[in-house]
């Protein structure tokens, strides 16, 4: 099955700067790349994601790369702002398989 | 649009004991996925539900079940419970289920076993 690692597991970075979080995926049927945000006490939710057709998607501040060669994708978030600290998780799947998550990294904006 | 809500938001349990979990989708969406979200093993897929029928179910022992009604809410059984089970139990759905609909997430139910 699908194997998702992301990587880091905690970041930290000062307000205003950017911050970028990589995942790696196994599975090249792989075509669907979800990035979830998750606050406390709350559920994921979908901030962006991109399809395999493509190889960068932006929204605002947030933009996500695919490199379907090297199977990983990337989430950049730019001019970070100290409500984008929160917990992220990257996902990937295929075809009619379930999303396969990665473990997640824990961004801290420092004012 | 409601969002997806999951009742209790709490729940204490002892070794042993059993525990159902409810989860209400949004108006209009026909797949409910159930997901364990643990610090070490982050977010794993437990199983899918569309049109009241198991469609998709992830590598968890038998212990762990579903089902869903036919307005689409669903719920999950956790039966002998054990100390490993303790977790946030996350529910969302999503439109069709295809894999690449976006998925809507509850809050999650916390589960304490002790």
């Amino acid at each position: 099955g699908e194997n998702v690692e992301q990587h880091p597991s905690t970041l930290s970075v000062q307000e205003g700067d950017s911050a970028v979080i990589k995942c790696t995926y196994s599975d090249s049927a792989s075509n669907y790349f979800p990035w979830y945000k998750q606050e406390l006490g709350k559920g994921p939710q979908l901030i962006i994601d991109i399809r395999s057709n493509v190889g960068e998607k932006k929204d605002q501040r947030i933009a996500v790369t695919l490199n379907k060669t090297a199977k990983h994708f990337s989430l950049h978030i730019t001019e970070t702002q100290p409500e984008d600290s929160a917990v992220y998780f990257c996902a990937a799947s295929s075809g009619n398989e379930k999303l396969t998550f990665g473990t997640g990294t824990r961004l801290t904006i420092i004012p | 649009k409601a969002g997806v809500t999951q009742t209790p938001r709490y729940l204490i349990k002892t070794r042993g004991q059993q525990v159902t979990l409810s989860c209400s989708p949004i108006s209009g969406h026909r797949s409910v996925s159930w997901y364990q979200q643990t610090p070490g093993q982050g977010l794993q897929f437990l199983f899918e539900y569309f049109s009241e029928t198991q469609r998709n179910k992830g590598n968890f022992p038998g212990r762990f079940s579903g089902r869903q009604f036919s307005n689409s809410r669903s719920e999950m059984n956790v039966s002998t419970l054990e100390l490993g089970d303790s977790a946030l139990y996350l529910c969302a759905s999503s439109l069709e289920g295809a894999a690449w609909e976006t998925q809507y997430f509850g809050p999650g139910t916390r589960l304490l076993v002790l």
